[in-house]
């Protein structure tokens, strides 16, 4: 089975500046990692995800996570945040065989202030 | 292309009652997967189905059951419900690969039931 840790419940963060969310997953076998973004009274929409090759992977609105198969992290990175990046992230893994089975870590809850 | 969609967006119901829930997958999809999101939680996989049949299943009581139909929506029926049903459900459709691969889920906005 798979598990996964997102290591801050709540992150509070000024504008413009960087933010980091923390990823642990555990599994046996290989995995795919995702991070999910949910905006307020909405469903989840993918931000990322790393299937294979280079481990950074980057979204098209500035955010960008490293697989590190070592310390089994997927870590996610923004370098600049808007007002608009408030929402909260999961961070999600699947097996390679498991026809798409998510689980998900308990989410961050992210919150940029003016 | 409407992408998921969900029905209804809300519902409340009491303990001991039954509930449907049901979604339309994203155009050219085949697999639909269920999920509870239960408050300040992250979303669990209840099952998914694929040509109609339930091809995984997540560690949820017989409770809960499904249904796939030939166009690919699906519902979630949940009987003798609890209190701690109370959740936001999330449909996810997808399309099989040919080769296997993963093919990404993409969610609908969810169906939020409250169980008094």
């Amino acid at each position: 089975a798979q598990s996964v840790t997102q290591l801050d419940s709540q992150v509070p963060v000024f504008e413009e500046a960087p933010v980091e969310l923390r990823c642990n997953y555990s599994s046996s076998v290989s995995v795919y990692l995702f991070w999910y973004v949910q905006y307020p009274n909405q469903g989840l929409q993918l931000l990322l995800k790393y299937l294979s090759g280079s481990t950074l992977v980057e979204s098209i609105n500035g955010f960008e996570a490293e697989f590190n198969k070592s310390q089994t992290s997927f870590h996610l990175r923004k370098p600049s945040v808007h007002i608009s990046d408030t929402a909260e992230y999961f961070c999600a893994v699947s097996r390679k065989a498991a026809g798409n089975k998510l689980t998900f870590g308990g989410g961050t809850r992210v919150l940029v202030k003016p | 292309d409407a992408g998921v969609t969900q029905s209804p967006t809300h519902l409340i119901k009491t303990r001991g009652q039954q509930v449907t829930l049901r979604c339309s997958p994203k155009s050219g999809h085949d697999t639909v997967s269920w999920y509870q999101q239960a408050l300040g939680q992250g979303p669990q996989f209840i099952f998914q189905y694929y040509e109609e049949e339930e091809r995984q299943r997540g560690n949820f009581p017989d409770r809960f059951s499904g249904h796939q139909f030939p166009n690919y929506s699906s519902e979630l029926n949940v009987n003798a419900l609890l209190l701690g049903d109370s959740a936001l459900y999330l449909c996810a459709s997808s399309s099989t690969s040919p080769g296997g691969g993963w093919e990404t889920q993409y969610f609908g906005p969810g169906t939020r039931l409250l169980v008094l």
